[in-house]
């Protein structure tokens, strides 16, 4: 499927700094989804962003769609211990499918 | 977990057999998928179902096989002709229509050793 490109591919963070991880794309996307994957587990929805220039905040959590819908941002203020894991952006195609980057994996020094 | 359960959590097998992996979800959801994650990399779609006895191939289809007779059942076999079988497998689920996507809901993953 048509791929989506996160950068970058490890965030080294100190506790309460903040970083970006960033979703591009070559083409438009219709819709994008963000999800957290903790170590050992599974990945959990986070937002999906369908507007172009959308920006939709979650707590700490701040997630853009770009004005052409073809890059997506996750922003982290602050950022905690509980924020390790790895954050992936999806684009939705055809037949419901889901494509996933490769995730952007978050350690966070104390 | 979320309503998809999947088993075993881990799973050895030798070399040259095929073994399933049981995904059950209880969410009423048509669409169920199943992936593949390798460290470093993303998920990577094997199979997709839209409907009860209806599935297509995913990215990497090749050396498996599903099947979709129940809604609430999407069984993957991992077969001998896989090369590198080792891997985290996925399952999910989720309620979207064609062009309205809503959420993935993932189940907890069996982690698939081959010896």
């Amino acid at each position: 499927g048509q791929q989506v490109m996160q950068i970058p591919q490890y965030q080294h963070v100190q506790e309460g700094e903040d970083f970006t991880t960033y979703c591009n794309s070559s083409t438009t996307l219709s819709n994008i989804q963000w999800y957290k994957q903790r170590p050992g587990g599974h990945p959990v929805f986070l937002i999906q962003l369908v507007k172009s220039g959308e920006v939709k905040k979650q707590k700490r959590l701040t997630f853009q769609f770009g004005e052409a819908k073809k890059n997506s941002s996750l922003h982290i203020t602050a950022t905690q211990t509980t924020d390790v894991g790895t954050y992936f952006c999806a684009r939705g195609g055809s037949d419901y499918k889901l494509s996933f980057g490769a995730g952007t994996t978050v350690t966070v020094r104390a | 977990d979320g309503g998809i359960t999947q088993s075993p959590k881990y799973l050895f097998r030798k070399e040259g057999q095929n073994v399933t992996l049981s995904c059950e979800q209880n969410l009423n959801h048509d669409a169920m998928y199943w992936y593949r994650q390798d460290p470093g990399q993303g998920l990577r779609l094997i199979y997709y179902s839209q409907i009860v006895n209806d599935f297509q191939k995913g990215d990497i289809a090749e050396g498996y096989s599903v099947s979709r007779e129940k809604k609430e059942s999407f069984p993957l076999t991992v077969t001998s002709a896989q090369k590198n079988p080792t891997a985290f497998y996925l399952c999910a689920s989720g309620s979207g229509t064609l062009f309205n996507y809503n959420e993935q809901f993932f189940g907890p993953g069996t982690r698939l050793t081959v010896l």
